[in-house]
């Protein structure tokens, strides 16, 4: 089967780093996606790995490590704003098929 | 302004009643997907079309159907509605196809 395992919910204070996991087991990959949705809107792209190694994007970098099956989406100096559910998603089939994770609610305090 | 445009944002319908949710996208894209997504189950595939008049099953194909006769438009339709289909659909559209989706404002159906 296909698997995409991240933490449910994660909680940080503002100005603090915080990192979240996701693990995948699926039948391809092409690539390693992360996507930022706040309450009933719409989700973002933020990032994309294709290869092992880290990407950086202002102040969110997202890592990838293809033989663990593993990437991680890392948030640095919180604010209030970052309030907000993070999706990780593999790409499989064809690079089309796009399968993500249930989500982690990070919720940001002051 | 690039976006992804679903129509409409609210619905509620009866059951066995037609009805058509309809997605298009000003950015010439040629991935084109649909998604639910439901409380404690994150999105979930319905469907997805790579080009015009090329589509596949997602994850949770049944109860549903698209058509992607333009490069623009990718409507959802669902036949027979029922209230398991009660949920939040998302389209979306990339340039590349595994990543970098933009995603409509979303459609919040609900089946009675």
């Amino acid at each position: 089967g296909q698997s995409l395992e991240q933490p449910s919910e994660v909680t940080a204070v503002e100005g603090a780093i915080v990192q979240i996991n996701c693990t995948y087991q699926t039948s391809g990959f092409y690539g390693l996606s992360w996507y930022q949705q706040h309450d009933g809107g719409a989700p973002t792209f933020l990032s994309y790995n294709a290869l092992d190694g880290l990407e950086e994007t202002g102040r969110f970098s997202s890592f990838l490590s293809r033989s663990d099956s593993y990437g991680y989406l890392l948030l640095q100096e919180l604010q209030m704003k970052d309030s907000a559910s993070y999706f990780c998603a593999v790409s499989n089939q064809a690079g089309t098929a796009l399968i993500f994770g249930k989500g982690t609610t990070l919720s940001v305090s002051s | 302004e690039a976006q992804v445009t679903q129509n409409p944002r609210y619905l509620i319908t009866v059951t066995g009643k037609k009805l058509t949710v309809t997605c298009s996208q000003n950015m010439n894209h040629e991935y084109m997907s649909w998604y639910r997504q439901d409380p404690g189950l994150g999105l979930r595939q319905i469907y997805y079309s790579m080009n015009v008049e090329v589509t596949d099953k997602g994850d949770v194909p049944e109860g549903y159907k698209v058509s992607r006769k333009e490069k623009r438009n990718f409507p959802l339709i669902l036949e027979s509605p029922s209230p398991n289909q009660t949920s939040l659909y998302f389209c979306a559209s990339s340039t590349a196809g595994d990543y970098g989706y933009t995603f409509g404002s979303g459609t919040r159906l609900t089946v009675v």
